[in-house]
């Protein structure tokens, strides 16, 4: 069974650039997570979708984050424009009422 | 955000010696995760706790859901050196639909051959 699929793995951009990440879910999990980490951090919820619906976006700075999950599968979360302090891994998670599993991240760097 | 006490931060071990971390928190947990996280990839789960007191195995590495639903440990005995990364310990409290995870900020482990 495929894993959590994130791309792109590695990003580089400029301050007050746009940048989108991908993810697409295992096959069958309804609910999609994007965790924000932080060098020597654990990661922290940004956003949660059960299925299309994002149910807890409480963590989500919205001034510049926006996600989507238009049909219930793959997401994108979106930073415009990003900042300095937004370099940090972006990471996906999904799971079918119980144990999350992670992607392998997006590496995000602004200079 | 809120997150769990974990310790140690770090820790140089040889190789064949037993491991401990643990973590602690001022909230309850209905369960308890821990994570393996290798450097440019995303955690990978070890043990998933579900009940207090439990106590589970998987192959080297041993984990207790502690009595008060307030703390756990994970043990690894006899490590080798693909044991080296970063284990997290998150708590889940599932209720009205929430299955938010709570994360400590991780024990780095390193194993000298």
């Amino acid at each position: 069974e495929a894993g959590v699929v994130q791309s792109p793995r590695y990003k580089i951009i400029e301050k007050k650039q746009p940048v989108a990440f991908w993810c697409n879910p295992i096959s069958g999990h309804n609910t999609l997570y994007w965790y924000l980490q932080n060098l020597g951090q654990g990661p922290e919820l940004l956003i949660r979708y059960e299925n299309e619906e994002a149910v807890d976006d409480s963590q989500l700075p919205k001034d510049r984050f926006s996600a989507e999950r238009l049909k219930g599968v793959d997401s994108t979360l979106k930073i415009q424009p990003a900042e300095l302090g937004d370099s940090a891994v972006y990471l996906c998670a999904s799971s079918h009422g119980g144990e999350q599993y992670f992607g392998p991240g997006t590496r995000l760097t602004v200079t | 955000g809120q997150q769990l006490n974990q310790s140690p931060q770090s820790m140089f071990i040889q190789e064949g010696e037993d491991v401990s971390m643990n973590c602690t928190s001022s909230s309850i947990f209905n369960t308890w995760l821990w994570y393996k996280q290798d450097p440019g990839e995303g955690p990978v789960l070890l043990i998933a706790l579900y009940k207090a007191g439990e106590l589970t195995s998987n192959g080297r590495l041993t984990a207790q859901f502690g009595i008060t639903r307030k703390d756990s440990f994970l043990n690894i005995s006899a490590s080798i050196p693909s044991d080296v990364g970063i284990y997290f310990c998150a708590g889940q409290l599932a209720g009205a639909g929430s299955y938010q995870l709570t994360f400590g900020k991780g024990t780095k482990l390193s194993v000298i051959p």
